[in-house]
């Protein structure tokens, strides 16, 4: 199946600083969504972006479908964007495979 | 408009029981899909369900089996309870199946 890799596994940040999370996948995807999963498990739509750039307040995203990878930006971090953020690649029929996550700490 | 629900938010069973775990759209989507989170394995995909037609299906074994109703509602059942069915179910509703994907919270499983 499907290979979705992200990178850093691990990061953490003073408040206020920048950082990209990265997303590499194995083979041609229908689309990639990007995921914030907060305390209580539940997992927040943050992007769908197959292709392009998009902005949403402090978060852009950037994906290069021909390259096969995603980019994910977090400006000026506050302590509410800690947790896990998951790519996810919508391939075949209309399921997903999600990478590992990137387990985002950031500090006051 | 309200957004996907969950129910129930925990459970806790025994091994070689059996569960039910339920899943309300957002109005107006008719796919539902369900996934199952674990600290070794991660997100994986279970199955969805489009118009009360199971369109597709994870590797998982056939103890798992789910269902929707003509409201769009799903259900989702694990017979004959194991260990290492304990995890996180998620569960995942869109208009179509193709677009932005909205979770609910997720029911949390314990199986002793």
């Amino acid at each position: 199946g499907i290979q979705v890799e992200q990178s850093p596994p691990d990061l953490i940040l003073q408040e206020g600083a920048n950082s990209t999370l990265r997303c590499n996948f194995s083979d041609s995807v229908n689309n990639l969504q990007w995921f914030h999963q907060n305390p209580w498990g539940q997992l927040i739509n943050l992007f769908y972006i197959p292709s392009g750039t998009k902005q949403n307040g402090r978060l852009s995203a950037t994906t290069v479908a021909t390259e096969r990878y995603s980019l994910l930006y977090i400006s000026s971090s506050q302590t509410t964007d800690s947790g896990v953020y998951f790519c996810a690649v919508m391939y075949g029929n209309n399921r997903l495979a999600f990478g590992k996550g990137n387990q985002v700490v950031v500090i006051p | 408009k309200a957004g996907v629900t969950q129910t129930p938010r925990y459970l806790i069973k025994t091994r070689g029981q059996q569960v039910t775990l339920s899943c309300s759209p957002i109005s107006g989507h008719r796919s539902v899909s369900w996934y199952q989170q674990t600290p070794g394995q991660g997100l994986q995909f279970l199955f969805e369900y489009f118009s009360e037609t199971q369109r597709n299906k994870g590797n998982f074994p056939g103890r798992f089996s789910g269902r929707q109703f003509s409201n769009s509602r799903s259900e989702m059942n694990v017979s004959t309870l194991e260990l290492g069915d304990s995890a996180l179910y998620l569960c995942a509703s869109s208009p179509t199946g193709v677009e932005k994907l909205f979770f609910g919270s997720g029911t949390q499983l314990s199986v002793l």
